[in-house]
């Protein structure tokens, strides 16, 4: 029972490039959503989605885009990364609104 | 002002000693409230709900305040495995899932 999937698990990008982080739960939840942590801080919602084909923006959405074509699938865009996106991104997905999250590992991401 | 506020720490305690945490949040329309756990470099994984009855999970209890808007957290008999940090975190219902965490409490418990 894998739960949720991140990859990669470490990335280094130089300034102004692009990835795509990656998000897979087998869990058949419709709630999905992205956070960063920075160091010594909380979690803060970059974007969430309810369920296939919505998404909605967070707390910290400028310069991230996502996607949610799959129950399964949830996707974060980086789009000209900058230094200020060096931060570890955690995909969690819960069953029910309201319910505790279960998180993917993370990505821990270094933008130079 | 915060809307979820944690008393960073660190605490550090004995094996054994008994350790309290507390919480507030801001927002009276919170419906939901967690406490979860984070090791070093790990994910944050879920510890216990909180309800306004009071919840206990072996050496773990929470509590919840409404009135107040207060969160706590007691751990007793503490063991080496417990250090880790602990988030306090609240949800609005019918707000799509969307929580909110606090910052989180560092616990060292020593030999």
């Amino acid at each position: 029972n894998a739960g949720v999937t991140q990859t990669p698990k470490f990335r280094i990008l130089k300034i102004g490039q692009s990835m795509t982080l990656q998000c897979a739960q087998d869990m058949n939840h419709n709630y999905m959503y992205w956070y960063r942590q920075d160091p010594g801080m909380g979690l803060k919602l970059i974007y969430y989605s309810v369920g296939a084909g919505i998404t909605d923006k967070g707390e910290v959405p400028n310069g991230y885009n996502v996607s949610r074509s799959t129950t399964e699938d949830f996707p974060l865009r980086l789009e000209l990364a900058a230094p200020s996106q060096t931060s570890v991104y955690f995909c969690a997905s819960s069953a029910l609104s309201g319910d505790g999250y279960t998180f993917g590992s993370g990505t821990r991401l270094t933008v130079v | 002002r915060k809307e979820v506020e944690q008393d960073p720490g660190p605490f550090n305690v004995p094996e054994g000693a008994t350790v309290a945490f507390n919480c507030t949040y801001s927002n009276s329309a919170s419906q939901s409230f967690f406490w979860y756990r984070q090791d070093c470099r790990k994910e944050p994984k879920l510890l216990m709900s909180v309800y306004s009855s009071g919840n206990e999970d072996g050496r773990f209890t929470a509590q919840l305040n409404r009135a107040s808007q207060y969160i706590s957290l007691l751990i007793r008999d503490s063991k080496l495995s417990d250090s880790a940090t602990y988030l306090c975190v609240v949800t609005k219902n019918g707000n799509a899932g969307k929580s909110t965490f606090g910052d989180g409490t560092t616990l060292t418990v020593k030999p």
